[in-house]
C-alpha cells in the first residue's frame, strides 16, 4: 500500500468556498509536500513543510502537521475555477535517501 | 521551467519488447524519480536515485530496472514489455538543502499491445 493516503478521494466546491483537503501517513518523514497536476499534465510543486514545522502559509494555501498523527491538511482558501485539478500530498521518509512517495490524490472541482 | 525532458513522449510497443525511456535534466540535481501513473493508483515510485549508479526499489519496481552513468541522465528499462505495464510515466528531479521540491517531466505515454 502507499505511504501517503489523501481524503477526500473528491471535492467539489463552489468559487468562492474554502477547500480542504487531507493527508495521512505511515512512517517517519522529513517533510510533507503538496502538488498539483492539471490534466494531463506533470505535478507541479504548491508548498512543503519540515517535520518541525506545524503550519505554512503561501499565498491562498495553508498546510499543517501533525506528526504524532501523522496526518496534513491543505487548505485553500477562496477558492476559484482555476483551482480545479488534482491534488497530491508527497512524503520524503526519513533515512531513504530522500524517497518521495505520493498519495493517490483528491480531485478539486470548482464550480463557477 | 526546471530543465527536465522525457523521451520519447509517446510510444506503442508489443508485448514482450524491451522499451527505454529517457529522462535527461540539466539542472545538477541529485535525485531523480520514475513513477508511473494510473487512474484510481495516483503516482507510484519504480524506481529512485540517489547519485550516479545509486538507485534503489521503489514500491512496483518488479519488470523494471533503471540506470544512472552520469548525473544528466536517469533511464527506466521494462525488460520485456506487459500490458499491464501500459501507463503514464513520470520522471522527477529534486535537489538537498533548502529547496527539496521535485519538479517533474511532462510524462511519457507507453502503451503496450
Amino acid at each position: 500500500s502507499q505511504q501517503g493516503e489523501e481524503d477526500p478521494q473528491a471535492l467539489s466546491i463552489q468559487e468562492g468556498e474554502n477547500a480542504t483537503m487531507n493527508c495521512s501517513y505511515k512512517t517517519s518523514i522529513n517533510n510533507l509536500q503538496w502538488y498539483r497536476q492539471n490534466s494531463g499534465r506533470g505535478l507541479v510543486h504548491l508548498i512543503l513543510i519540515r517535520s518541525n514545522e506545524r503550519e505554512k502559509h503561501s499565498g491562498r494555501l495553508r498546510v499543517t502537521l501533525d506528526t504524532s498523527k501523522k496526518s496534513s491538511s491543505l487548505l485553500i482558501t477562496a477558492s476559484r475555477a482555476a483551482d480545479t485539478a488534482s491534488y497530491f500530498c508527497a512524503t520524503d521518509v526519513t533515512g531513504a535517501n530522500s524517497k518521495l512517495t505520493f498519495g493517490k490524490g483528491i480531485t478539486l472541482s470548482v464550480r463557477p | 521551467d526546471a530543465g527536465i525532458t522525457q523521451s520519447p513522449r509517446h510510444k506503442v510497443t508489443e508485448t514482450g519488447t524491451p522499451v527505454t525511456l529517457r529522462c535527461h535534466q540539466t539542472e545538477n540535481h541529485r535525485y531523480m524519480y520514475w513513477y508511473r501513473q494510473d487512474p484510481g493508483h495516483g503516482l507510484r515510485l519504480i524506481h529512485y536515485s540517489y547519485g550516479v549508479k545509486d538507485t534503489d526499489k521503489g514500491e512496483v519496481s518488479d519488470g523494471y530496472s533503471v540506470s544512472r552513468s552520469k548525473t544528466e541522465d536517469f533511464l527506466l528499462t521494462l525488460e520485456s514489455a506487459t500490458s499491464s505495464q501500459t501507463s503514464v510515466y513520470f520522471c522527477a528531479i529534486s535537489s538537498t538543502g533548502a529547496f527539496p521540491e521535485a519538479f517533474f517531466g511532462q510524462g511519457t505515454r507507453l502503451t503496450v499491445v
